[in-house]
């Protein structure tokens, strides 16, 4: 057990609709990190936070957005979703320093499965 | 620009039989390197991890990985395969304030 929770596990909805995953980090992490991985991307990184300020983007669609609350778990919200969204969407956290610079490994949680039917 | 690259997409083993998974990355300094292993239908988990300490780093379930400078390289090995092995691994590197940059990963089939 990483100590990383991430719900749902599992999530099935339609063309167009929105979803919001959700993740909370191992007690102490600062640092929160999504991604995606697909069968034809691999795994791709989206976004960092670290005590609710963005630090890192990465390949992130306009369509998803994310944020860090104050009690450090974070949301990824995705919308106007694609079949090309389904995916299995991973959050990682990571101690990190005041200055938000990662000091150590990510722990990863076991990921959302999202199928856009 | 950093990058990291793992050589093979798949690598098929026999049940005790040595494993290699090889990984070499470009970088004008030395980074972080590390080893995740994910199994079907989990999370990354890490199997072993270098920050320039000894060259040679154990990792967990008997995998260890060399870190050799003059060849950039990082690869993975274990003596004698499992079938419990049997997992994709991923080749990470940090580089500079908070970038993870992921090979593409390499998937082990071990033989009974």
């Amino acid at each position: 057990d990483s100590g990383v929770t991430q719900t749902p596990k599992h999530l099935i909805t339609a063309t167009g609709q929105r979803v919001t995953l959700r993740c909370s980090p191992r007690s102490g992490d600062l640092s929160v990190y999504w991604y995606q991985q697909s069968l034809d991307q691999g795994l791709q990184f989206l976004i960092q936070y670290y005590n609710g300020e963005e630090r890192a983007k990465g390949n992130i669609l306009e369509r998803f957005s994310a944020q860090q609350f104050p009690d450090l778990h974070s949301e990824l919200n995705l919308s106007s979703l694609e079949l090309g969204d389904s995916a299995l969407y991973f959050c990682a956290s990571s101690v990190a320093a005041v200055t938000g610079a990662v000091t150590g490994e990510l722990f990863f949680g076991e990921g959302s499965r999202l199928t856009v039917l | 620009a950093q990058s990291v690259t793992q050589l093979d997409s798949h690598v098929s083993v026999s049940e005790g039989t040595p494993v290699l998974l090889r990984c070499n990355y470009s970088s004008s300094y030395s980074p972080s390197l590390f080893w995740y292993v994910q199994h079907p239908n989990k999370g990354l988990q890490l199997l072993l991890k270098y920050t320039s300490a000894a060259t040679l780093v154990k990792g967990i379930n008997g995998f260890e990985a060399e870190f050799k400078k003059s060849e950039t390289s990082f690869h993975l090995t274990k003596p004698s395969a499992h079938m419990s092995d049997a997992a994709e691994y991923f080749c990470v590197v940090i580089w500079g304030f908070n970038k993870f940059y992921f090979g593409s990963g390499t998937k082990l089939n071990v033989k009974p």
